[in-house]
């Protein structure tokens, strides 16, 4: 079956430090892969997606690419803010023929805290 | 708010009471999606809908849950016999389906349980 597996966490940070949160995932076929964010009180929200080997997904100064030859996400920024403490999802849905599967395959979850 | 909608936010049960959840997607979107998240956990998987019809439904989806959407709009979330291993988040997502990857689910705030 398919899984998400994510670095453990959490991960505390100095605000201006580089941020890398690992990603690896199994899968049958051609996945798309999506980082959620969770703030605090607030619901899940899409921060990024990849639909396609080597795409690269970004918003709002993250980015992951999409690595079939190591089936792996990871989330990076270059200089994390206090706003951008919150919990971190990586996720996956499988494809089934050219419309997307649906149902998201979530990993654990990373705790990021970003000092000041 | 043009957003996914869930009510009521927090259910405080006793054990052995029936509950029951409604979530309110964005109104155009045909897919609709539970979730369960525990502590410390991802969201996983229940069910989904795409308009009137379930398509899908966990094997976490005991004999205890049902799922329904009506007309393709609102759906609603059982839980018979309510147990305590039930409390969590339950999370509702709806996305729109076209032909291609990467929908992205759209997730409400959630649905607190908590079952004494």
């Amino acid at each position: 079956g398919n899984s998400v597996t994510q670095m453990e966490g959490p991960v505390t940070l100095s605000e201006e430090a580089f941020l890398t949160i690992n990603c690896t995932y199994t899968a049958t076929g051609y996945p798309s892969l999506f980082w959620y964010v969770q703030y605090p009180g607030e619901g899940l929200q899409l921060l990024l997606k990849a639909t396609k080997a080597d795409d690269k997904g970004s918003n709002k100064g993250f980015e992951a690419t999409y690595r079939k030859e190591t089936t792996s996400f990871h989330l990076e920024k270059g200089s994390v803010q206090v706003s951008d403490s919150a919990v971190y999802f990586c996720a996956l849905s499988a494809h089934a023929g050219g419309t997307s599967y649906g149902k998201l395959t979530f990993g654990q979850g990373t705790i990021l805290t970003v000092h000041p | 708010d043009t957003g996914v909608s869930q009510d009521p936010r927090h259910k405080i049960t006793k054990r052995g009471q029936n509950v029951t959840f409604r979530c309110d997607p964005i109104s155009e979107h045909n897919r609709l999606y539970w979730y369960r998240q525990t502590l410390g956990q991802g969201p996983e998987f229940l069910t989904y809908f795409q308009n009137e019809a379930q398509l899908e439904k966990s094997r976490l989806l005991s004999d205890r849950f049902s799922a329904e959407r009506p007309k393709g709009s609102f759906s609603t979330l059982e839980i018979q016999r309510t147990e305590q291993g039930d409390s969590a988040m339950y999370l509702c997502a709806s996305s729109l389906v076209r032909q291609g990857p990467g929908d992205e689910q759209f997730f409400g705030p959630g649905t607190r349980l908590t079952v004494l």
